[in-house]
């Protein structure tokens, strides 16, 4: 079946560092995928998404390029803050009985220090 | 502000209470979703209503019940739970066929605790 594996956290970083958080995905079909972001104390919201192969998706910084030839969609960001302390989720989504099906990764948590 | 309401925050009960969330959305969309977020396991999806019709339970016991009035309201009703359903349950909707596909917006949550 569908299903979404991401790195294990937490990831630890100093301010400025550079960010990775690997996903990969098994799908049939051609999912579209996303990043989710959880602040503390708050739901998740969309940061970023791409629908096709070879898009490239980016918010606040952030990147993460659909790659279909190995199935995954890695989040970057080039420079952290410590207001991008949260945990991030990577999602595909399938469509079935008419509606949107997310199915998530178990996210990753990332806090970034002074 | 995502315009996805839920309510209350925070729930404490006892195995033998019932009790409710309440979501609301006031975005105009068309489908509802009820997701658990236990500590260290995935988001499950428990139920979701398209246009008020629900068209998914995922094999959710039926100590859960959900409820979808309208199209921008969504209940779960909660009796006779156990310890390990202490949760945070998330409430989501989304504009089916505009495009957007798996673009959900998400309410804060309920923080769910049984004792």
């Amino acid at each position: 079946g569908d299903s979404v594996t991401q790195m294990e956290g937490p990831v630890t970083l100093s301010e400025e560092a550079f960010l990775t958080i690997n996903c990969t995905y098994t799908a049939t079909g051609y999912p579209s995928l996303f990043w989710y972001v959880q602040y503390p104390g708050e739901g998740l919201q969309l940061l970023l998404k791409a629908t096709k192969a070879d898009d490239k998706g980016s918010n606040k910084g952030f990147e993460a390029t659909y790659r279909k030839e190995t199935t995954s969609f890695h989040l970057e960001k080039g420079s952290v803050q410590v207001s991008d302390s949260a945990v991030y989720f990577c999602a595909l989504s399938v469509t079935s009985g008419g509606y949107n099906k997310l199915i998530f990764g178990a996210g990753t948590r990332l806090a970034v220090h002074p | 502000e995502t315009g996805v309401t839920q309510t209350p925050r925070h729930l404490v009960m006892g195995m033998t209470n019932k009790k409710s969330l309440k979501c609301e959305q006031h975005l105009g969309h068309n489908a509802m979703y009820w997701y658990k977020q236990s500590a260290k396991k995935p988001l499950e999806l428990m139920f979701v209503y398209n246009f008020k019709e629900q068209t998914e339970n995922n094999s959710v016991p039926s100590r859960f019940s959900p409820e979808c009035p309208n199209s921008s309201h969504l209940f779960l009703h909660l009796h006779t739970l156990q310890p390990e359903d202490s949760a945070l349950y998330l409430c989501a909707s989304s504009q089916v066929s505009s495009g957007r596909a798996g673009e959900l917006f998400f309410g804060e949550g309920s923080r769910l605790t049984v004792l």
